[in-house]
């Protein structure tokens, strides 16, 4: 079935450092890739996507790329600020009438 | 609505109870899910609605958990005789369709306590 492997927290970074979640993915079909944020005391939202094999998804400084040959979609950040403090997921959908499925999450602490 | 409300925010019940958790999802989005999540883990789906019908109900852990749609809306999750090992967040997500690769906008969830 499908499955997504995440990294394990938590990861602790100083400001500014750069920043590397890795993620893989296992799937039947072709799925769209996902990074979801989930902050202090708030719900999970959306930080990015990809739809299909090579494409680049971006927000807040936030990037990852759809990499087919690798089943893989790291996120990456080149400079983080103590607000990136949040645990990150990394999901996929595969086609068709398919719900999400969630990575377990990697927990990001940055401290000044 | 402008998000997704899950209501209550919070709920402690005693283990044997019944509780419902409800999920009002965006005004549109004939798309609704229901996941679980335990803490430190991440969201497990329980069950998936187009529309009023159940599309996909695999998640669901057994026959104690049971989730309604009536007219395509607000959507209710119900767990029957509770146990100390449904205390968890329960996470609502709505999308405007099922299949489509928009990503979910989630709520807030429900903390569901069972003492």
């Amino acid at each position: 079935g499908n499955s997504v492997t995440q990294m394990e927290g938590p990861v602790t970074l100083s400001e500014e450092a750069f920043l590397t979640i890795n993620c893989t993915y296992t799937a039947t079909g072709y799925p769209s890739l996902f990074w979801y944020v989930q902050y202090p005391g708030e719900g999970l939202q959306l930080l990015l996507k990809a739809t299909k094999a090579d494409d680049k998804g971006s927000n807040k400084g936030f990037e990852a790329t759809y990499r087919k040959e690798t089943t893989s979609f790291h996120l990456e950040k080149g400079s983080v600020q103590v607000s990136d403090s949040a645990v990150y997921f990394c999901a996929l959908k595969d086609s068709g009438n398919t719900p999400l499925v969630f990575g377990k999450g990697t927990r990001l602490s940055v401290i000044a | 609505g402008a998000g997704v409300s899950q209501t209550p925010s919070n709920k402690v019940t005693e283990k044997g109870k019944y509780v419902e958790l409800r999920c009002d999802p965006i005004s549109g989005h004939t798309a609704l899910y229901w996941y679980r999540q335990s803490l430190g883990q991440g969201p497990e789906f329980l069950i998936y609605f187009q529309g009023t019908g159940a599309a996909d109900d695999s998640g669901l852990p057994n026959d104690r958990f049971f989730a309604v749609r009536p007219e395509g809306s607000v959507s209710t999750l119900k767990i029957q005789r509770t146990e100390r090992g449904d205390s968890a967040v329960y996470l609502c997500a709505s999308s405007p369709t099922g299949t489509a690769n928009y990503g979910y906008t989630f709520g807030s969830g429900t903390r569901l306590t069972v003492v």
